[in-house]
């Protein structure tokens, strides 16, 4: 079974700021891991995934994350933020011959002008 | 338009009433998901469909069912609702020709039970 934590409920950053939203998981198996991005009022949608390849992947927004194995992370980076990327972000994470995401509890992203 | 669309979008109601919620897409996917969001908690899969005839529990399952009536709709019964199924709703979907490795979800249902 898989399992995904979120380190941080909160984490609130000045705007042009660089922020970092920290995510860890468990497997036993090889995985496939997420960041999903819920603006206000607004279902999900997906911002990067990390499938197999390079450890270091993009998204959309300027979003990217880094895959380490050996510490099971899967943290998401942005070098500075802006009023628009307040939001609610989920890492999750899928094992490789599971059929389900496993999402986990949300970094609340908040923004200072 | 979009793709997976959620009615209602906000519902309240009482406890013991039952209620459904419904989910369509227009993206042709095979599978289809019903999700709650709880503050703090995430988001937690209730029930999800590999296709019409394919239905299986998620891990909170107790106290909600599901009809996947056609490739493109799947909805979410309470039947007798009570408040601690107070929460925000999801419908998402994802396609085996993509290894569903994304989901894609609606924009959500707010219910509330009194």
């Amino acid at each position: 079974a898989q399992s995904v934590t979120q380190l941080d409920s909160q984490v609130p950053v000045f705007e042009e700021a660089p922020v970092e939203l920290r995510c860890n998981y468990s497997s036993s198996v090889s995985v496939y891991l997420f960041w999903y991005v819920q603006y206000p009022n607004q279902g999900l949608q997906l911002l990067l995934k990390y499938l197999s390849g390079s450890t270091l992947v993009k998204g959309i927004n300027g979003f990217e994350a880094e895959f380490n194995k050996s510490q099971t992370s899967f943290h998401l980076r942005k070098p500075s933020v802006h009023i628009s990327d307040t939001a609610e972000y989920f890492c999750a994470v899928r094992g490789s011959s599971a059929s389900k995401i496993i999402f986990g509890s949300g970094t609340r992203l908040s923004i200072r002008p | 338009d979009a793709d997976v669309t959620q009615t209602p979008r906000n519902r309240i109601t009482k406890t013991g009433k039952r209620i459904m919620l419904e989910c369509s897409q227009t993206k042709g996917h095979d599978r289809m998901y019903w999700y709650r969001q709880d503050p703090g908690l995430g988001l937690r899969l209730i029930y999800y469909s590999f296709d019409v005839k394919d239905i299986n529990k998620g891990e909170i399952s107790d106290g909600y069912s599901v009809s996947r009536q056609a490739q493109a709709k799947f909805s979410l019964s309470l039947e007798s609702a009570i408040p601690n199924q107070t929460a925000l709703y999801f419908c998402a979907t994802s396609d085996l020709r993509s290894g569903h490795y994304e989901q894609y979800f609606g924009p959500g249902t707010r219910l509330t039970v009194t």
